[in-house]
């Protein structure tokens, strides 16, 4: 699936800032930032949906999100914790749709030194 | 998780067949959709299923009983390679945000 891209792949980090990118080149109007722990389901950190942002009130706030357009989402991440040791996958979906069908990214693996 | 529920591991027997069942709270429902994801990929969609019967689409078929809070995934002539993870996922109406369970591990043997 080449129509919804995320980088970095992998990413390894100390206590340090990061960004995740993640672009879509499907026309929908809504995207996602899920969570996916080992051996765990995903879980939705926040979504977008016509830029109108949606957050999981769980999530702790070093983990902040970006949707500079309709096609583009990132994540922020700020002095990273090991529970944040994960992958997290960006999606995307047409919402007007009454086929609420998710788009996954490959995901970016996140291990916290 | 998150009010809906899964076993954790399945097997069966290429060119048989296997069903993964699903459970869920039936407070506040608005779809249920199936995921097939395999070690180290990302989740990618199945089928999505609103209304209560049986849904064909072939090699995967989909059940649902809403008053019940039940689904059911039929896959039919199994292949070594149908072997992976099935999360069922609800959607709920605040935002129709999506609530996968923790999925049922396939195991295909020959």
């Amino acid at each position: 699936n080449t129509k919804i891209t995320q980088s970095p792949r992998y990413l390894i980090l100390g206590r340090a800032n990061k960004s995740l990118e993640c672009e879509q080149h499907l026309g929908h109007n809504a995207m996602y930032w899920y969570k996916q722990s080992a051996e765990k389901p995903p879980e939705l950190m926040f979504l977008y949906n016509l830029k109108q942002l949606i957050r999981n009130e769980t999530v702790p706030s070093r983990f902040i999100p970006e949707c500079p357009d309709s096609s583009k989402l990132l994540l922020h991440i700020s002095a990273v914790d090991p529970e944040d040791s994960a992958v997290y996958f960006c999606a995307s979906s047409l919402r007007d749709s009454t086929n609420e069908r998710l788009f996954f990214g490959h995901g970016t693996k996140l291990s916290v030194l | 998780g998150q009010g809906v529920e899964q076993p954790d591991n399945l097997m069966s027997v290429e060119g048989t067949f296997a069903r993964v069942n699903c459970t869920y709270s039936t407070s506040g429902f608005n779809g249920l959709s199936w995921y097939q994801q395999r070690e180290g990929h990302a989740p990618v969609f199945l089928s999505y299923v609103v209304l209560d019967g049986l849904k064909d689409s072939g090699h995967f078929s989909t059940f649902l009983s809403r008053s019940n809070g039940y689904s059911y995934l039929l896959l039919t002539e199994l292949q070594i390679k149908d072997s992976a993870s099935y999360l069922c996922a609800v959607s709920r109406p605040n935002y129709n945000v999506l609530y996968f369970g923790s999925g049922t591990k396939l195991t295909v043997e020959p």
